[in-house]
């Protein structure tokens, strides 16, 4: 079964340091994995998707990398700013799942001092 | 462009009342959903899917059913809430399975 981790649950960073944002999964046959934000009460607004081919994806000042042989991905913030805090949510869709289902993380939660 | 759209955004009901929860997509077709719940402390749980018109698969036993009455309508119904029915509730669609997924901005349902 495939389970989906994220630490730290928490972090709390001055404003305009660069950060890496963590998420590991225990069953390497992944269709994709897709990076979220969710703010306090909202939806989930998707950041970027990396295929099980790719090694990484860049938007802006947001990089996701993808190791899938072990298991992990990270996202990396470059100089963040207060508009950053949010959650961020990592899934992965497995092979052979659900159509399309994707299994997520319970997120870590950023706070972005001024 | 696509869009997704979910209403009501908050809703406090009684035990043992029925509910109906709505999602549309536009600027697609054919696309596949999702109904998702997010409780707290606890992640994402998907609860029903759909690949097409009528079609519904469940995920988990539970006191909610699904409908898909047209190709981008899917509808979250129960005959009657218990109160462990409360949470937050989460239409998605991708399109193909190697494509994002996209969420709607949700419905906080809470039963009382």
């Amino acid at each position: 079964k495939q389970e989906v981790t994220q630490i730290p649950a928490a972090l709390s960073v001055p404003e305009g340091e660069n950060l890496v944002l963590n998420c590991s999964f225990t069953d390497s046959a992944i269709y994709n994995l897709q990076w979220f934000r969710q703010d306090p009460g909202k939806g989930l607004t998707s950041l970027l998707l990396i295929q099980s081919s790719q090694r990484e994806q860049t938007s802006g000042r947001l990089n996701a990398s993808l190791d899938k042989s072990s298991g992990r991905s990270t996202l990396y913030i470059a100089a963040s700013q207060p508009g950053d805090s949010a959650t961020y949510l990592c899934a992965v869709m497995n092979y052979g799942g659900s159509q399309g289902n994707l299994i997520f993380g319970k997120g870590t939660k950023l706070s972005v001092k001024p | 462009s696509q869009t997704i759209h979910q209403w009501p955004a908050t809703l406090v009901q009684p035990v043992g009342s029925p509910l109906s929860l709505e999602c549309t997509v536009e600027g697609t077709s054919n696309p596949n959903l999702y109904w998702y719940r997010q409780a707290a402390g606890r992640g994402l749980q998907l609860l029903f899917y759909s690949v097409g018109i009528g079609q519904i698969s469940s995920e988990v036993p539970q006191n909610l059913s699904a409908s898909r009455p047209q190709d981008r309508q899917f509808i979250l119904s129960s005959k009657k809430l218990l109160l462990s029915d409360s949470g937050f509730y989460l239409c998605a669609w991708r399109q193909l399975l190697n494509t994002e997924a996209f969420f709607g901005q949700g419905t906080r349902l809470t039963v009382v």
